[in-house]
């Protein structure tokens, strides 16, 4: 069983749609659930995350995290071409500094 | 503050060479980070150094190895390459310690071809 799984994508929407970007993982060890966005021959950035269960709120993106069931999702409101990229789920730590990510979805925000 | 440096950015191997990679971490990181992104795998996680010392390996052959300087800068190494090495090796470095999230700090990769 893969520590991480992620909603494969790809994922093209049309600009102003909500998106909903999800992954589960399965160690319930888990405090720190990141999010990293990627554009094309980028490295990936940290978007947001969130600590242990939860909401967290960041302009139009929403990050939640229902640790009973090991479920991770990043919602988008009022998508925006700019948001296209690739987007990586990165539940931890795990021995120290390990981050599990997910395989990411790419999504694509059509204007 | 200046971010995370890899090099070479590009390169292109043939089967049985081997490859050094190189990453500078963000000034006063410790920690630095390698892994391998792959479009089949995503992102795998290779090893993480602090001060020199490996605390994490994944589940990659010996053939990967890595190492980790005084002044926090690191290195891997692939040895005899194969055509499924070919991918995009990432470094990251971060600041792990009381309070913090762990949050990587990703350098834009290098990409290696194995024909």
């Amino acid at each position: 069983q893969k520590e991480v799984e992620q909603d494969p994508g790809p994922l093209s929407v049309p600009e102003g749609a909500i998106v909903s970007l999800n992954c589960t993982y399965s160690n319930s060890a888990f405090q720190y659930f990141m999010w990293y966005r990627q554009y094309s021959r980028k490295g990936p950035e940290l978007l947001m995350y969130t600590y242990s269960s939860g909401n967290k709120e960041d302009g139009r993106f929403t990050a939640q995290v229902d640790k009973s069931s090991k479920y991770i999702s990043l919602f988008i409101r009022d998508s925006q071409p700019s948001d296209s990229a690739t987007y990586l789920c990165a539940p931890g730590p795990h021995n120290f500094n390990k981050f599990y990510f997910g395989s990411g979805t790419k999504l694509n925000v059509k204007p | 503050k200046a971010g995370v440096t890899q090099t070479p950015r590009y390169l292109i191997k043939t089967r049985g060479q081997q490859v050094t990679l190189s990453c500078s971490p963000i000034s006063g990181h410790r920690s630095v980070s390698w892994y391998q992104q792959t479009p089949g795998q995503g992102l795998q996680f290779l090893f993480e150094y602090f001060s020199e010392t490996q605390r994490n390996k994944g589940n990659f052959p010996g053939r990967f190895s890595g190492r980790q300087f005084s002044n926090s800068r690191s290195e891997m190494n692939v040895s005899t390459l194969e055509l499924g090495d070919s991918a995009l090796y990432l470094c990251a470095s971060s600041s792990p310690g009381q309070g913090s999230t762990g949050e990587l700090f990703f350098g834009e990769g290098s990409r290696l071809t194995v024909l």
